[in-house]
């Protein structure tokens, strides 16, 4: 069974500082790397994609990607308490058919 | 508005009783599924389907059946729920394949 693994949390963050979410992927063959935010009660949405080794800025999101290690991580800089909810990471498995998700990881940005 | 459909959002029902939650997209996309989400065990994949007529088991499909008729619409029927069936379930659709999922609003179901 292919697995995505991520810290649970809580992660806790104070307001302006970064956080800093990672996960691992068990099938080396992986090629697309994805995070969804989930806040409480309400759907996951996507927020960034990665395919390449390396990094991929989105204004105050930074996805990282290094296939070696098999290690995907989020930065958020400048965290907002409005970052508070879960982060899903979600890897494509090589048949192109369904997006296989880590547990997530709950961030708390206090003001 | 862009948007998948899912109903109803809550639902309480008994062991045994059939029901079927919906789920339309009215976006043309080619690409729908539906997956279910337990504390402690994440978001997993119970059926899709990649196009009209076209569905296949994902992960957990153990008690679930789905059928994809017209391109909208993809319903997840279970024929007798039972307790370990409770859960947070969510319909997503995408373009062509899982990559950017757009997801329903969820439903959650209580089986007594």
């Amino acid at each position: 069974q292919k697995e995505v693994e991520q810290n649970s949390g809580p992660l806790s963050v104070p307001e302006g500082a970064i956080a800093s979410l990672n996960c691992t992927y068990s099938d080396r063959g992986s090629q697309s790397f994805f995070w969804y935010r989930q806040y409480s009660g309400k759907s996951p949405e996507l927020i960034m994609s990665i395919y390449s080794n390396g990094d991929k800025e989105d204004g105050r999101f930074t996805a990282q990607l290094n296939k070696a290690s098999q290690y995907v991580s989020l930065l958020i800089r400048d965290s907002q308490p409005s970052d508070s909810a879960t982060y899903l990471c979600a890897v494509l498995n090589q048949a192109g058919t369904a997006l296989i998700f880590g547990k997530g990881t709950t961030l708390s940005v206090s003001s | 508005e862009a948007q998948v459909t899912q109903n109803p959002r809550y639902l309480i029902t008994v062991t045994g009783k059939k029901l079927t939650v919906t789920c339309s997209q009215n976006m043309n996309h080619e690409y729908m599924s539906w997956y279910r989400q337990d504390p402690g065990l994440g978001l997993r994949q119970i059926y899709y389907s990649m196009n009209v007529e076209v569905t296949d088991k994902g992960d957990v499909p153990e008690g679930y059946k789905v059928s994809r008729k017209e391109k909208r619409n993809f319903p997840l029927i279970l024929e007798s729920p039972s307790p370990n069936q409770t859960s947070l379930y969510f319909c997503a659709s995408s373009p062509a394949n899982p990559r950017v999922l757009f997801f329903g609003s969820g439903t959650q179901l209580s089986v007594l």
